[in-house]
């Protein structure tokens, strides 16, 4: 089946520790998208790629990297920097970056600070 | 600069009865406009879209919105509330103009909550 699978489901981060979220999707999608969520804030982008080895930062990117070496994969990594890090990671893609394009969603991480 | 409102944070209703979730924009240019629909700990699945077609647009399971230029809102409705119709749900803009930025990227309202009473 096609979709976005998003890996692990929930994931808890020590003090000072980076972790890698995951993001895979066999849609042949070209753009890619991480979004963070918290409770009554809807979503806000992190991050951005609208095509294998190009990525731009969207309005929180501080504290998170990621790279994007394959088409199918955009792995995020929360690092140490981001003190804020519990919220509800969700990757989407789309078949290019033009917002008329739908995206498509993963179940999503969430993440928790031990 | 584009942005969204959802006018009510949470809404109930009863099984059966109409819902309406309402959502107000602001765009610069001729926007496209979504509604996506979250259940708990899922991901986010898109009901509908508006693309400056039809001002009338049918979504999947019942839900329509119609998008009113002139009081640049974007409401979603439904005729009869079903129990599995309790979730999230998210109005998003975008003006699509090009590529790159945030400009060019979905800008997500805040979020309704509806609860379904049996």
């Amino acid at each position: 089946d096609g979709g976005i699978t998003q890996s692990p489901k929930y994931l808890f981060r020590k003090e000072g520790q980076n972790v890698t979220l995951s993001c895979e999707q066999n849609l042949n999608h070209d753009a890619m998208y991480w979004y963070r969520q918290d409770p009554g804030q809807g979503l806000r982008l992190i991050y951005y790629s609208q095509i294998v080895n190009d990525f731009q930062k969207g309005d929180i990117a501080e504290g998170y990297s990621v790279s994007r070496e394959k088409k199918e994969s955009f792995p995020l990594t929360v690092t140490s920097a981001q003190k804020n890090p519990t919220a509800f990671y969700l990757c989407a893609s789309a078949r290019s970056d033009l917002a008329k394009n739908i995206q498509y969603f993963g179940a999503g991480t969430r993440l928790s600070v031990l | 600069a584009q942005s969204v409102t959802q006018l009510d944070s949470h809404v109930s209703v009863s099984e059966g009865t109409p819902v309406l979730l309402r959502c107000n924009y602001s765009s610069s240019y001729s926007p496209s406009l979504f509604w996506y629909v979250q259940h708990p700990n899922k991901g986010l699945q898109l009901l509908l879209k508006y693309t400056s077609a039809a001002t009338l647009v049918k979504g999947i399971n019942g839900f329509e919105a119609e998008f009113k230029k002139s009081e640049t809102s974007f409401h979603l409705t439904k005729p009869s509330a079903h129990m599995s119709d309790a979730a999230e749900y998210f109005c998003v803009v975008s003006d699509g103009r090009g590529y790159g930025g945030s400009q060019g990227n979905l800008i997500f309202g805040k979020g309704t909550k509806l609860s379904v009473k049996p």
